[in-house]
């Protein structure tokens, strides 16, 4: 079975440029979230859906980050514009819905913006 | 609000030693759930166990163990004869449901500990 897909793995832009990280969930899974990792910060959550509706998003950092998921096979968080200090390793996860599941990740992208 | 500690931020062993990774929790509901994840050099996030507040049966899986104590909140992480592939951030995490039918919900992760084995 496939895993949760990531893409682009790594990603170098300059600031002020638009980034777009793209994810595929597990087959079946009915819950997507998004998660940034940084030294400082650790692992954070940013947004999450079930059924493609977003339930919370009170950990996107401001106005500039946004996250769709127009179906159940795919998710987008876009960075516009983007800086510095967004530099992280972003990850997706799905899950079946509920607290008692297991979230599964993809591989994440490294994002590096200078 | 639930919050998960892992006090020990690094921890350096030699390859055959035995190894616990602490972890502590806080939540004020009575129905949560405890996971562990492993973060290899290679940074993919791996899926070690769950286990749900009402099992407070300790696991074994090989060389890895849990132990979990609702009377100290605790959830430790124990790995037996340890090798250097074993080197990795352990993260410990915990999900609490954040309405009735548990479809809401949030997983808060510890801070992590960084184990590094020795050969």
């Amino acid at each position: 079975d496939a895993g949760v897909i990531q893409s682009p793995r790594h990603e170098v832009t300059e600031m002020g440029q638009e980034v777009t990280l793209r994810c595929k969930p597990i087959s079946g899974h009915n819950s997507l979230f998004w998660y940034r990792q940084t030294m400082m910060r650790g692992l954070e959550l940013l947004i999450y859906f079930n059924n493609n509706v977003p339930i919370d998003d009170s950990g996107m950092p401001e106005d500039r980050f946004s996250a769709k998921m127009p179906n159940a096979s795919f998710s987008t968080l876009k960075i516009q514009p983007s800086e510095p200090r967004d530099s992280a390793v972003y990850f997706c996860a799905s899950s079946l819905i509920e607290a008692r599941y297991e979230q599964y990740f993809g591989p994440g992208t490294r994002l590096t913006v200078t | 609000a639930q919050k998960v500690t892992q006090a020990q931020t690094e921890i350096s062993v030699v390859e055959k030693e035995d190894v616990t990774l602490d972890c502590v929790y806080e939540t004020r509901d009575t129905t949560y759930y405890l996971f562990w994840y492993k973060q290899p050099p290679s940074g993919e996030l791996v899926f070690l166990i769950r286990r749900n507040s009402f099992d407070e049966q300790n696991e074994i899986s090989g060389r890895y163990s849990w132990n979990f104590q609702k009377s100290t909140s605790s959830f430790n992480f124990t790995i037996t004869a340890s090798q250097v592939v074993d080197s990795a951030v352990y993260f410990c995490a915990l999900s609490e449901a954040s309405n009735s039918g548990g479809s809401n919900y949030k997983l808060t992760f510890g801070k992590g500990t960084l184990l590094t084995v020795n050969p």
